[in-house]
């Protein structure tokens, strides 16, 4: 089955501590990205990929690094955490950077930072 | 700076009838806009797109209008089901040169 599967799905952590989530796809596509999702500010992408060893920041970048060292995977790391980034985390796939293919999004992840 | 506007931020519908949720976009570069939908506890999938070449597009029971002098899109839920309740996503962008920049969500509520 296609899919984008992310890793874990729920996530406790107190702040500072080093975490990844994991991100991986089955779908050979080239185009990865990271969002964060909160309540009344719908989807903000974090960082994308437009293929291996290429990254680059969207729109809420601070406190997050990712790598894309091969082409199925794209895990968020957060080096630092903090409580302003407990949140909803949606890892999303697409075959190319071309937007009108559609992106395949996972079942997301839910971080809470205390 | 919020490049696309989604309105209202939640909805009640009848079941039967009629949804519409509505969006702005501020780029008139942007040439692609998909609506995805995005059940609890799943991420968003995508239900419906359409290019400003048309100035509608239907999909079953789900349409979208498409209005470019006003730098407006809707989507229109016909005869609405409990089994539409989701929160749904606008999404503009331009084909191969841009991410896809979403709107901030409708909670669509379709009650019996």
């Amino acid at each position: 089955e296609a899919q984008v599967t992310q890793n874990p799905r729920y996530l406790i952590t107190v702040t500072g501590k080093k975490l990844t989530v994991t991100c991986s796809q089955n779908m050979n596509h080239e185009y990865m990205s990271w969002y964060r999702q909160d309540p009344g500010l719908g989807l903000r992408q974090i960082y994308y990929s437009m293929n291996v060893e290429v990254t680059d920041k969207g729109d809420v970048p601070e406190g997050y690094k990712v790598s894309r060292k091969e082409k199925r995977n794209f895990p968020l790391i957060l080096e630092s955490p903090s409580p302003n980034q407990t949140s909803l985390y949606f890892c999303a796939s697409s075959k190319n950077f071309d937007s009108g293919y559609g992106y395949t999004f996972g079942s997301g992840t839910r971080l809470t930072v205390v | 700076q919020q490049q696309v506007k989604q309105s209202p931020q939640s909805l009640i519908v009848q079941k039967g009838g009629i949804s519409i949720i509505n969006c702005a976009y501020e780029n008139t570069a942007f040439d692609y806009f998909p609506w995805y939908q995005q059940f609890p506890g799943k991420g968003p999938a995508l239900l419906i797109a359409i290019r400003p070449d048309v100035s509608e597009k239907k999909e079953g029971r789900f349409t979208i209008s498409f209005n470019k002098s006003a730098k407006q899109f809707s989507l229109h839920i016909m005869d609405s089901q409990p089994g539409d309740s989701a929160t749904y996503f606008c999404a503009a962008s331009l084909s191969g040169n841009t991410p896809l920049v979403f709107g901030k969500g409708t909670r669509l509520s379709v009650i019996a």
